[in-house]
């Protein structure tokens, strides 16, 4: 089965710029667009960025998404942190071969 | 403006059956897919399945193959949720979550949680 794996958290301070990996385990994560959401406690998760590159309306600039062939991973970057960006982040993308969606195990991103 | 308004919270013994409703509105429904996730405490997300609103068509995680049943009623633009044996791992919240046919969730119910407790 096809399966997207993330770092448990990670942390970073206000100001500065993390990014978050989303590795796929076989065949390649270009077959599929690959999303990213925020989660915010207590609520359900917003779309910060799909089809791996593409922001939503009202999602600021400082988020974007890439994809890398080389090492079969997606990545979402967020620049200029904000404490307001603390949050869990989740990739999801498609296993076609299951036709089955799938979601990383998330990350939760703590700004200090 | 778009919303999914989920049922209320529930509580099962193991054994038993759950029935999540979402209602939706704001978009034309038979126009999405709904799917239906769930995230137990502390836990990441996990997908359940999906119901193409236009034709009833479904597709099910192999997970849960055999135990969930997704409906919808097309005049009242309300998707369900059936699970049944339930057991303790499946106490969690239970989202709805609309899908225009492209893999990704454009709208997200409330969640709905689901106590599976003796």
């Amino acid at each position: 089965n096809f399966m997207l794996t993330q770092p448990h958290s990670v942390s970073e301070s206000p100001g500065k710029t993390v990014t978050i990996s989303c590795t796929g385990s076989s065949g390649s994560i270009a077959s599929n667009y690959v999303q990213w959401y925020q989660q915010r406690p207590g609520s359900a998760p917003t779309t910060v960025i799909y089809e791996d590159d593409q922001r939503p309306s009202g999602v600021p600039d400082r988020f974007s998404g890439s994809i890398d062939s080389s090492s079969n991973s997606a990545s979402l970057t967020i620049s200029g942190l904000k404490t307001e960006d603390e949050a869990d982040y989740y990739c999801q993308s498609y296993d076609s071969s299951n036709r089955e969606v799938v979601f990383g195990g998330g990350t939760k991103l703590t700004v200090l | 403006q778009v919303q999914l308004v989920q049922s209320g919270a529930e509580v099962k013994k193991p054994g038993a059956s759950v029935k999540v409703s979402c209602k939706a509105s704001g978009y034309t429904f038979t126009g999405y897919y709904m799917h239906w996730l769930r995230q137990a405490p502390g836990q990441g997300l996990e997908w359940v399945g999906w119901i193409n609103s236009n034709t009833g068509g479904t597709n099910y995680a192999q997970k849960f193959h055999g135990r969930v049943t997704m409906t919808r009623d097309t005049s009242i633009s309300t998707a369900y949720m059936d699970l049944s044996r339930l057991r303790s791992d499946d106490t969690a919240v239970y989202y709805c979550a609309g899908d225009r046919g492209t893999l990704k969730f454009d709208y997200w119910g409330q969640g709905t949680l689901v106590t599976v407790s003796s």
